[in-house]
């Protein structure tokens, strides 16, 4: 079972809408936890590096979450846009191993 | 352009075939990795080199074969490969410290078909 969980799988959201991916993980020792942008046919682009101390980190339109807690991540796209169709990534750090989830694939429609 | 440039971006060999990806960082990080991305899988970590040794080899196939000739190059040789090894290669480099890994930065990729 993957260490790292990531709903919804898919999503289909309008241009301008917002929208929000969660991410599970069970890894441990936790170090810090990712969140990747990757594009069609290109390699994964960081968004967000957070770590255990820090509950929210934006990069633009991108706010991450982070209950170290319940061991919950959320990501939440603001005023989406064409070109925020990509794959998204959860990535947890254990101490430099890096646990990845598979993803969710989001395609934003006019 | 991340700084990791991966050649060639695409890749259609027989199972009979020799061939090999390239990596170069320019980016002066300490480590580089090699990972499989198949649909709707996680990434799955091959190989990984840490000031050029390589410190990691998770039970990949020996028809992979990687190669660090410095920190800034990576190959990954292939040869008799199989239809379920067609995916995405990435390759990424980062800065590692003590307890914990810096921030990844990948190539393009490799789209690799076997036939």
């Amino acid at each position: 079972k993957n260490q790292v969980e990531q709903s919804p799988q898919s999503l289909i959201i309008l241009e301008g809408k917002n929208c929000t991916l969660q991410c599970n993980y069970t890894v441990s020792p936790f170090s810090n936890l990712r969140w990747y942008k990757q594009d069609t046919g290109r390699g994964p682009v960081s968004l967000t590096i957070m770590t255990f101390s820090e509950n929210t980190k934006s990069n633009g339109r991108y706010t991450a979450t982070l209950d170290a807690d319940t061991k919950q991540s959320s990501l939440h796209i603001t005023a989406s846009q064409l070109s925020d169709s990509a794959s998204y990534i959860c990535v947890v750090d254990s101490w430099g191993k890096l646990q990845f989830g598979a993803g969710t694939q989001v395609v934003v429609t006019p | 352009e991340t700084g990791v440039t991966q050649t060639p971006r695409h890749l259609v060999m027989g199972m009979t075939n020799k061939k090999s990806l390239k990596c170069e960082q320019h980016l002066g990080h300490n480590a580089m990795y090699w990972y499989k991305q198949s649909a709707k899988k996680p990434l799955e970590l091959m190989f990984v080199y840490n000031f050029k040794e390589q410190t990691e080899n998770n039970s990949v196939p020996s028809r992979f074969s990687p190669e660090c000739p410095n920190s800034s190059h990576l190959f990954l040789h292939l040869h008799t490969l199989q239809p379920e090894d067609s995916a995405l290669y990435l390759c990424a480099s980062s800065q590692v410290l003590e307890v914990t890994n810096e921030k990844l930065f990948f190539g393009s990729g490799t789209q690799l078909s076997v036939l």
